[in-house]
């Protein structure tokens, strides 16, 4: 038990649908984000947000959108996603000391394994 | 160009043998700072050590050792006695010290057999 709760765990959605990946952290943390996690390839860094704000957007496409309504709760809505989207998306969450500062361990939920058909 | 190299896909192993993992990384910061993680069968990637960049000092925690070297940008992670509960894959990470990003490695595929 992280301190990070992802739902749903598994999620299996068309191509034209429209559903939400849920992310809690019960930490205290002012920082979370989200990674995708493909078969064969390093997770990579989609969104952070910090205090809030979103700080950064790896040039991620426009059907993933995230949401951060308060420091324990992140988003990330789906819509018209492509089959090369399936993977494992994992939360993670961190508390940063001020901004600018780093280096801080990050502590991960347990993922949604999302599959698109 | 990738900033952490995990050289091993796999390892496989018997009980009770130990098992080193190499992690090569590349920055241009002075201060930065290393991860290891450890990701179960269940998902979930489970924080196991965090190394500032000024901090050469070798940890050890039960089974568990980890070896920084700055001179040849190596931190690598040994495990003692390895276990079949050690079965995961292991990721080592780099955070250079403006960027809010981790930097994972590909990981390293731990398979302890009875």
């Amino acid at each position: 038990e992280t301190g990070v709760t992802q739902t749903p765990r598994h999620l299996v959605m068309g191509m034209t649908n429209k559903k939400s990946l849920k992310c809690e952290q019960h930490l205290g943390h002012n920082a979370m984000y989200w990674y995708k996690q493909s078969a064969k390839k390093p997770l990579e860094l989609m969104f952070v947000y910090s205090l809030e704000e979103r700080v950064e957007n790896n040039s991620v496409p426009s059907r993933f959108s995230p949401e951060c309504p308060n420091s324990s709760h992140l988003f990330l809505h789906l819509h018209t996603l492509q089959p090369e989207d399936s993977a494992l998306y994992l939360c993670a969450s961190s508390q940063e000391e001020r901004q600018g500062a780093r280096g801080t361990e990050a502590f991960f939920g347990q993922g949604t394994r999302l599959t698109v058909v | 160009a990738q900033k952490v190299t995990q050289a091993q896909t796999e390892i496989s192993v018997v009980e009770k043998e130990d098992v080193t993992l190499d992690c090569v990384y590349e920055t241009r910061d002075t201060t930065y700072y290393l991860f290891w993680y450890k990701q179960p069968p269940s998902g979930e990637l489970v924080f196991l050590i965090r190394r500032n960049s000024f901090d050469e000092q070798n940890e050890i925690s039960g089974r568990y050792s980890w070896n920084f070297q700055k001179s040849t940008s190596s931190f690598n992670f040994t495990i003692t006695a390895s276990q079949v509960v050690d079965s995961a894959v292991y990721f080592c990470a780099l955070s250079e010290s403006n960027d809010y990003k981790l930097s994972f490695g590909a990981g390293t595929t731990v398979t302890v057999r009875a």
